[in-house]
């Protein structure tokens, strides 16, 4: 069985302060797509990155950025300079690269809040 | 290129009525997956549907059940609603192909509320 595990209910940073949100997650796959997604007070998920079990290089755009770790399980994401569009909801979330249905199992998400 | 759309937007029924929620895919894609995100939590997985025939299901009842259509579109259906079945329902469509699935895009959601 899958499991994601974000600790974090909420958090919350006063503007251009850094903040990495915390992911977990259990799998007993050998490939699989870890993923992130914003969820701003509209409801849709918005995207943000995937990263397949293979490719442990940490990853940068703009402000954010991933930091994958296969020996802890742990795909932790980082804003660097936070600003106040950044508050929204975030999920990390994980999936089997192959199979039937590769659904998304998604962590409980992290409250994000950053004030002016 | 149109993204995911879902309607309606919001929806207020009363226990043990029965609803539909519709949902069109992104141009392009051949997957539809359905979500239900209770207030304060991640979303769960309710099932997928690919070529028209379901091809994976979480844990859900059998009053839980769904349609894809020839254009890939998708419906959601929930017979003998439930308090706790007030919800976010998420759609999200996906290309499949040689195996594989390439990612996933999510439409803004049916806010269903039952009393």
């Amino acid at each position: 069985a899958q499991k994601v595990t974000q600790a974090q209910t909420e958090i919350s940073v006063v503007e251009k302060e850094d903040v990495t949100l915390d992911c977990v997650y259990e799998t007993r796959d050998t490939t699989y797509y870890l993923f992130w997604y914003k969820q701003p007070p509209s409801g849709e998920l918005v995207f943000l990155i995937r990263r397949n079990s293979f490719d442990e290089q940490n990853e940068i755009s703009g402000r954010y950025s991933w930091n994958f770790q296969k020996s802890t399980s742990s795909f932790n994401f980082t804003i660097t300079a936070s600003q106040v569009v950044d508050s929204a909801v975030y999920f990390c979330a994980l999936s089997e690269a192959f199979g039937s249905a590769r659904q998304l199992t998604f962590g409980s998400g992290t409250q994000l809040t950053v004030l002016p | 290129e149109t993204g995911v759309t879902q309607s309606p937007t919001h929806l207020i029924k009363t226990r043990g009525q029965q609803v539909t929620l519709r949902c069109s895919s992104q141009s392009g894609h051949n997957t539809v997956s359905w979500y239900q995100q209770a207030l304060g939590q991640g979303p769960q997985f309710i099932f997928q549907y690919y070529r028209e025939e379901e091809n994976g299901r979480g844990n859900f009842p059998p009053r839980f059940s769904g349609l894809q259509f020839p254009n890939y579109s998708s419906e959601l259906n929930v017979n003998a609603l439930e308090l706790d079945d007030s919800a976010l329902y998420l759609c999200a469509s996906s290309l499949a192909t040689g195996g594989l699935n390439y990612g996933y895009t999510f439409g803004s959601g049916t806010r269903l509320t039952v009393v």
